[in-house]
C-alpha cells in the first residue's frame, strides 16, 4: 500500500463546475495535510493546508479532512481553465523518529472551456 | 525574496560522470528535502535532512549522496550518473513544526546520456 494514494486522472470537468480531488493516506498518526498545484514544467506550489477534521475554505478552494477514514479531499468551485494542472496531495508522516512530507503521485485536472 | 534556489536549472551528463546539485534556502527552515519527479511516479523522496547535521534516506536513495553543509544549504551528489537518473530534481524546505508547509525550488532537469 502506498503511503499517500491519489487517482492519477485525468479528471475532466467543464468550466464553472466543481472539481473534486481525493487522497487517502496510510499513517493514522499524521497531523498535517497539504494540497499543492503543479503546472506543467513548473515546481509545486502550496494552495491549501488542513490539520483538523472538517472543512477549510479559502476562496474557491475547500479542503476536507476525515482522519477516521484517513481521507483528505480538495474541492474547486467554479472551475476555470487556469485551474488545469496536476494536484498533489501531501501528508506529514512519521518516519524513523522524524517527521517528513510524503507526496501522492498527483491527479491531473483538465477544465474544459 | 528568493525562497529556495536550486542550481543548475538544466544539465546533461554522460554516463559515469559526477555532479552536484546545489540548493539553498533563506527562510531559516530546519528541514530540507531532495525529490525526483518522473512521469507517472509523482514526487519521490531521495534524501531529507530534519536539521543541520542530520540526513536520512528517503524512498529512492541509491546512487545519491547528500550534504547538509549548514542550515541554509543542502546539496545532492551523483557520483556516477546513470541513464535511470534522468529526471527532474526538486529541492524543498519546510519548518520543523506541525505546520510543515514545503516550499520548492524551481527544479533541475537532468538528462544522463
Amino acid at each position: 500500500q502506498k503511503e499517500v494514494e491519489q487517482n492519477s486522472g485525468p479528471l475532466s470537468v467543464p468550466e464553472g463546475a466543481i472539481a473534486s480531488l481525493n487522497c487517502t493516506y496510510s499513517d493514522r498518526g499524521s497531523q498535517s495535510f497539504f494540497w499543492y498545484r503543479q503546472y506543467s514544467g513548473k515546481s509545486p506550489e502550496l494552495i491549501m493546508s488542513i490539520y483538523s477534521n472538517g472543512d477549510k475554505e479559502d476562496g474557491r478552494f475547500t479542503a476536507q479532512l476525515n482522519k477516521a477514514s484517513q481521507y483528505v479531499s480538495l474541492l474547486i468551485r467554479d472551475s476555470q481553465p487556469s485551474d488545469s494542472a496536476t494536484y498533489l496531495c501531501a501528508v506529514n508522516m512519521r518516519s524513523g523518529g522524524y517527521q517528513k512530507v510524503t507526496f501522492g503521485t498527483g491527479t491531473k485536472l483538465q477544465v474544459i472551456p | 525574496n528568493a525562497g529556495v534556489t536550486q542550481t543548475p536549472k538544466f544539465q546533461v551528463l554522460k554516463t559515469g560522470q559526477s555532479m552536484t546539485l546545489q540548493c539553498a534556502q533563506d527562510m531559516n527552515h530546519n528541514s530540507m528535502y531532495w525529490y525526483r519527479q518522473d512521469p507517472g511516479m509523482g514526487l519521490r523522496l531521495i534524501y531529507y535532512s530534519a536539521s543541520e547535521g542530520t540526513t536520512d534516506k528517503g524512498e529512492v536513495p541509491n546512487g545519491y549522496n547528500v550534504s547538509r553543509l549548514n542550515k541554509r544549504e543542502f546539496s545532492l551528489r551523483l557520483e556516477s550518473a546513470a541513464p535511470s537518473q534522468t529526471s527532474v530534481y526538486f529541492c524543498a524546505s519546510s519548518e520543523a513544526s506541525r505546520d510543515r508547509k514545503a516550499f520548492f525550488g524551481q527544479g533541475t532537469r537532468l538528462t544522463v546520456v
